[in-house]
């Protein structure tokens, strides 16, 4: 059962450092898109994608980068990680054939950075 | 930015109880989601409306999409402890281009 997969689960970085959060899945949905999770704020859109090749900025771009080369992937990158970054990150994927916009979330990443 | 107020922020209830919240916008939407956060997992999808004035059910839970289409509501029966979690409205942006607006969440918690 795996659907939406993200890795690592946790990590902790340094101010200054740069890392890569994946996402992947295996349901050929078309759209996918990168959240960020601050107590007390919901889900903040970070960046998203329509398919393969395109993408965009959400709410709250600036300090990320996203490429999406195939469907299934769509990797999340902190340039230069700053203790404003620390949060919970959610990958979610939805399959805009079906007319339906339940968006599939992953379990998260939580992100400390000290 | 558009957003969506989501109330209450917390509730804590004893079990066998009733619960109601709901979500108001200053923008229309033509579809509205209700989520529930387990602690330490992703949002899973609870409802979703697709028309105004629509009432749907999934067990004990009821949501109704406002037929303003600035509001929606979500109301649990009967609450039993596997209730606890964090509940989010959310709505579309734009016409399904992958981008999802939040509500803050209702954080419930349910006394056995």
């Amino acid at each position: 059962n795996a659907g939406v997969t993200q890795t690592p689960k946790f990590q902790v970085l340094k101010t200054g450092q740069s890392m890569t959060l994946q996402c992947a899945q295996d349901m050929n949905h078309e759209y996918m898109s990168w959240y960020r999770q601050d107590p007390g704020m919901g889900l903040r859109l970070i960046h998203y994608s329509v398919g393969a090749g395109i993408t965009d900025q959400g709410e709250v771009p600036n300090g990320y980068n996203v490429s999406r080369s195939t469907t299934e992937d769509f990797p999340l990158r902190l340039l230069s990680a700053a203790p404003s970054q620390t949060s919970v990150y959610f990958c979610a994927t939805n399959d805009p054939g079906t007319g339906r916009y339940g968006y599939t979330f992953g379990s998260g990443t939580r992100l400390t950075v000290v | 930015g558009q957003q969506l107020n989501q109330s209450p922020q917390s509730m804590f209830i004893q079990e066998g109880e009733d619960v109601s919240m709901n979500c108001t916008s200053s923008s229309i939407f033509n579809t509205w989601l209700w989520y529930k956060q387990d602690p330490g997992e992703g949002p899973v999808l609870l409802i979703a409306l697709y028309k105004a004035g629509e009432l749907t059910s999934n067990g004990r839970l009821t949501a109704q999409f406002g037929i303003t289409r600035k509001d929606s509501f979500l109301n649990i029966s009967a609450s039993i402890p596997s209730d606890v979690g964090i509940y989010f409205c959310a709505v579309h942006g734009s016409s399904n281009t992958g981008k999802l607006i939040f509500g803050q969440g209702t954080t419930l918690q349910v006394k056995p």
